[in-house]
């Protein structure tokens, strides 16, 4: 069965440093999204990216974060400065074209990136 | 906007037993309304989805739920529970023009005993 999948599972940084989280969609799946869970927090949505650009972003994705498809099949998330507050479990997920008559498809998510900042 | 409210951070059930997780949402338009299952260490996994039709939605694993515009719930059940149904499970809602963007409830750790 497809599956989205991250890398890495668990990374650990300094508070300031840059942070990739990387993600592998399902290959044919053409929208992209990235959420976030602050432990003992809701899941919280923050980019959705399609055709190669920024579809819709939250309040929470400000400057300091950047998403990215740089080949055909990874799509990364990248936080420039990081604060001890983006500590979260970050989850990327995607979804195939939206079918007509009203149909909808359904969002796959991978088994999420947990970053610690320290 | 949107806002779900997932009622019970925590719920006990015997194996056999009913599963009744309850979820509300808010929502300014008719919306689009989704439960996820994450299990340990997994990513989350949908279990069913309403957006039009039939307001009765069965989805994996047993599970069902039905959407109830003039209450607006759209609560989870499973007629009889068992031990691998130990899982978290959040509700979500999203707009039919917002599709993806999905705010989730605080979710419900489901503990099923013997």
């Amino acid at each position: 069965e497809p599956e989205v999948t991250q890398t890495p599972s668990h990374q650990v940084t300094q508070m300031g440093q840059e942070v990739i989280l990387r993600c592998v969609p399902i290959s044919n799946h053409l929208y992209f999204y990235w959420y976030r869970q602050i432990l003992g927090q809701k899941v919280e949505f923050l980019v959705s990216f399609y055709n190669n650009e920024i579809s819709e972003k939250s309040e929470i994705f400000d400057d300091q974060f950047s998403v990215e498809r740089p080949d055909g099949s990874n799509f990364t998330l990248k936080i420039r400065s990081t604060k001890l507050e983006d500590s979260a479990m970050y989850f990327c997920a995607s979804s195939s074209r939206l079918t007509s008559g009203g149909t909808t498809g359904e969002l796959f998510f991978g088994e999420g990136s947990r970053l610690t900042v320290l | 906007a949107q806002s779900v409210t997932q009622l019970g951070s925590h719920v006990s059930v015997s194996e056999g037993a009913l599963v009744l997780l309850r979820c509300n949402y808010s929502s300014s338009v008719p919306p689009y309304l989704f439960w996820y299952v994450q299990y340990p260490n997994q990513g989350l996994q949908l279990l069913l989805k309403y957006t039009t039709g039939a307001t009765l939605v069965k989805g994996i694993n047993g599970f069902e739920a039905e959407f109830k515009k003039s209450e607006t719930s759209f609560h989870l059940t499973k007629p009889s529970a068992h031990m691998s149904d130990a899982a978290e499970y959040f509700c979500a809602v999203t707009r039919p023009d917002s599709w993806g963007k999905l705010q989730f409830g605080a979710g419900t750790q489901v503990v099923v005993t013997p």
